[in-house]
């Protein structure tokens, strides 16, 4: 089953502007982590935040939780054409492996 | 440090064959999972490694589906017999740190025809 579930499925911005993603999900965390995946290619790990943190950054990325709301937004500022990519939440329950949501699908037009 | 290895890139075959994927991880990772990828979708966990014994395969369609890590190195995960719904992208990764980030494979697509 899906632990996480992002928001939008799909977003499209212009080069400059900022992305936001958000992320939901049901049971308790140990932490929660954003992953971008290019077409074709292999999932890259970009940040991860503990159950204790309530905000993280990363160069361009902003990453928030909200553990009351079961939720987390990842902010990429300033995107490129080379952001575009789908990208991924996956929550750490401590009890198995990573669970991961249905990604967001992102496109920068230049 | 070199990346996760998976090999092949691509395969084709017609449903009721057999396939074998192949996972080096990334040296002295001892976790290593193979995820299952279908278009459109996010990873689905199918067995997770830790050094060469199973933790967790809950998800494994076990008729089909098959997976070893010998010597708690590489990996290999096997189906047989392959149904047109098993087509996807073959994910392997590996981690050093039980509560860290995961380093994915560039995967393996399967087409079943």
């Amino acid at each position: 089953s899906q632990q996480g579930e992002e928001d939008p499925q799909a977003l499209s911005i212009q080069e400059g502007e900022n992305a936001t993603m958000n992320c939901s999900y049901k049971t308790s965390i140990n932490n929660l982590q954003w992953y971008r995946q290019n077409s074709g290619r292999g999932l890259v790990h970009l940040i991860l935040i503990r159950s204790n943190e309530r905000e993280k950054h990363s160069g361009r990325l902003r990453v928030t939780l909200d553990t009351s709301k079961k939720s987390s937004s990842l902010l990429i500022t300033a995107s490129r054409a080379a952001d575009t990519a789908s990208y991924f939440c996956a929550t750490d329950t401590g009890r198995r492996a990573l669970t991961f949501g249905s990604g967001t699908r992102l496109q920068v037009q230049p | 440090e070199a990346g996760v290895a998976q090999s092949p890139r691509y395969k084709i075959i017609e449903k009721r064959q057999s396939v074998a994927f192949w996972c080096n991880p990334i040296s002295g990772h001892a976790t290593l999972y193979w995820y299952q990828q279908i278009l459109g979708q996010g990873p689905k966990l199918l067995i997770q490694f830790q050094n060469n014994g199973v933790v967790d395969d809950s998800q494994l369609p076990k008729d089909r589906f098959s997976a070893e890590r010998l010597k708690g190195v590489d990996s290999t995960l096997k189906i047989q017999p392959a149904k047109l719904e098993d087509s996807a992208v073959y994910l392997c990764a590996s981690t050093s740190d039980r509560a860290g980030g995961y380093t994915f494979g560039s995967g393996t697509r399967l087409t079943v025809v």
